[in-house]
């Protein structure tokens, strides 16, 4: 079945400090892939997204790429900042449904001072 | 813009009572509302797809005589859990559409269900 695979965390780093959180799918077809953002008392934000093979997603400096040979969609930010402390949603959609959203499980990301 | 809220944003029911989560747009008017569980450390779960005035649209394995969804107009979804028991005690997150496209989607910061 369709699913997305996300690296477990939490992920802590410092300030400053290069991120990178793994994602990798399984569907069939083409589907379009995202990050959703979460932060603490607030709702899933979109974060980037890409519908294409190669396509690069980019915002508030993150940046995914939609990898087909390798079916992943892997977020990375050169410098993390306190303030991007959340929970981030790898997902897809367009498979069985073309409005519909499958997410990993989410990764927490904490950033120290 | 495009804010979806829920309420409560956290219940505590006793077991065999029913208990109602709101969703609304509150700046927009959503085609689509979608609700989702969540489990801990688990990702959000696709309940159910409802559009305003049809019957909500259940996935596989969700049964419907117990999360009643009602869409009566383009800014409020409702889900009703009926009969609670324990193990319906999660995380009910909505959201609503304004397009065709899955990204056109916003969240509900979610409601937090507890079933004693």
């Amino acid at each position: 079945g369709n699913s997305v695979t996300q690296m477990e965390g939490p992920v802590t780093l410092s300030e400053e400090a290069f991120l990178t959180i793994n994602c990798t799918y399984t569907a069939t077809g083409y589907p379009s892939l995202f990050w959703y953002v979460q932060y603490p008392g607030e709702g899933l934000q979109l974060l980037l997204k890409a519908t294409k093979a190669d396509d690069k997603g980019s915002n508030k400096g993150f940046e995914a790429t939609y990898r087909k040979e390798t079916t992943s969609f892997h977020l990375e930010k050169g410098s993390v900042q306190v303030s991007d402390s959340a929970v981030y949603f790898c997902a897809l959609s367009g498979v069985g449904g073309y409005n519909k959203l499958i997410f990993g499980a989410g990764t927490r990301l904490a950033v120290h001072p | 813009g495009a804010v979806v809220s829920q309420h409560p944003s956290r219940v505590i029911c006793k077991s065999g009572t029913s208990v109602k989560i709101e969703c609304r747009s509150l700046d927009f008017q959503a085609t689509t509302m979608f609700w989702y569980r969540q489990f801990p450390k688990q990702s959000l779960m696709l309940m159910a797809t409802s559009n305003e005035g049809s019957k909500a649209t259940y996935e596989q394995g969700v049964e419907k005589d117990k999360f009643l969804i009602n869409h009566a107009s383009l800014t409020l979804s409702t889900l009703t859990v009926t009969s609670a028991h324990p193990e319906d005690s999660s995380f009910y997150i909505c959201s609503a559409g304004t397009g065709t496209d899955a990204y056109e989607q916003y969240f509900g910061p979610g409601t937090r269900l507890t079933v004693t």
